[in-house]
């Protein structure tokens, strides 16, 4: 079974400062984890991936986040929130290919970005 | 460019009266997934097709059903809606098989709204 939790159901930033996203994860299997964001009446849209290669995985738009197994997580970083950035943020667990590709989501943080 | 359509982008129906939503892939890929959001939360998984095979969730109601003719085209029927079905609708596509991390790819969606 797998699990994961998004600390902060908002977070609110100023344009220009570190935005810092929360996530955390369980899993019995190595995980795959991934980040999507999703604007108003939008789909969901992959900012990037974790699949083992590295730990430290950059993404589009200037997000990076990195896989801490000993602290179970994948945070979202950006060094610099634009006004753009103001969106809704899923962080999403799965156990790869050979299950199907089912993704457990977070609860979502939404992100606001003040001028 | 490949992509997730999904037609209508905005539906209005009736309450009670059958209603049809309608998912197509330029991908190619063998796996196709239904997901309910509602307001603030995440996407809740209806139901997916890993080729022709039919997996429905566990607490997906009898009110929706699903059907894929071909890989291209996936269709969310939903025999009743009520009230609470009111919702955004999001098709996601993967490509199944063996390894790899099998991100998902969603289309715009489609928001029903039940009068």
């Amino acid at each position: 079974a797998q699990s994961v939790t998004q600390l902060g159901s908002h977070v609110s930033v100023s344009e220009g400062a570190l935005v810092l996203l929360r996530c955390n994860y369980s899993s019995s299997v190595p995980p795959y984890l991934f980040w999507y964001v999703q604007y108003p009446n939008q789909g969901l849209q992959l900012l990037l991936k974790y699949t083992s290669a590295a730990t430290l995985v950059k993404g589009i738009n200037g997000f990076e986040a990195e896989f801490k197994k000993s602290e179970t997580s994948f945070h979202l970083t950006k060094p610099s929130a634009h006004m753009s950035d103001a969106a809704e943020y899923f962080c999403a667990v799965s156990t790869g290919k050979n299950a199907g590709n089912m993704l457990t989501f977070g609860g979502g943080t939404r992100l606001m970005v003040k001028p | 460019d490949a992509m997730v359509i999904q037609n209508p982008r905005y539906q209005v129906t009736q309450f009670g009266k059958p209603v049809t939503l309608s998912c197509s892939q330029t991908l190619n890929h063998n796996v196709m997934y239904w997901y309910q959001q509602k307001s603030s939360q995440a996407p809740k998984l209806l139901f997916h097709y890993y080729d022709k095979d039919f997996n429905n969730e566990a607490d997906t109601p009898d009110n929706f059903q699903s059907r894929r003719p071909n890989t291209s085209f996936c269709f969310l029927d939903i025999r009743s809606p009520g009230l609470g079905d009111a919702a955004m609708y999001l098709c996601a596509t993967s490509r199944g098989g063996s390894g790899g991390a099998g991100e998902q790819f969603f289309g715009p969606g489609t928001r029903l709204t039940v009068l």
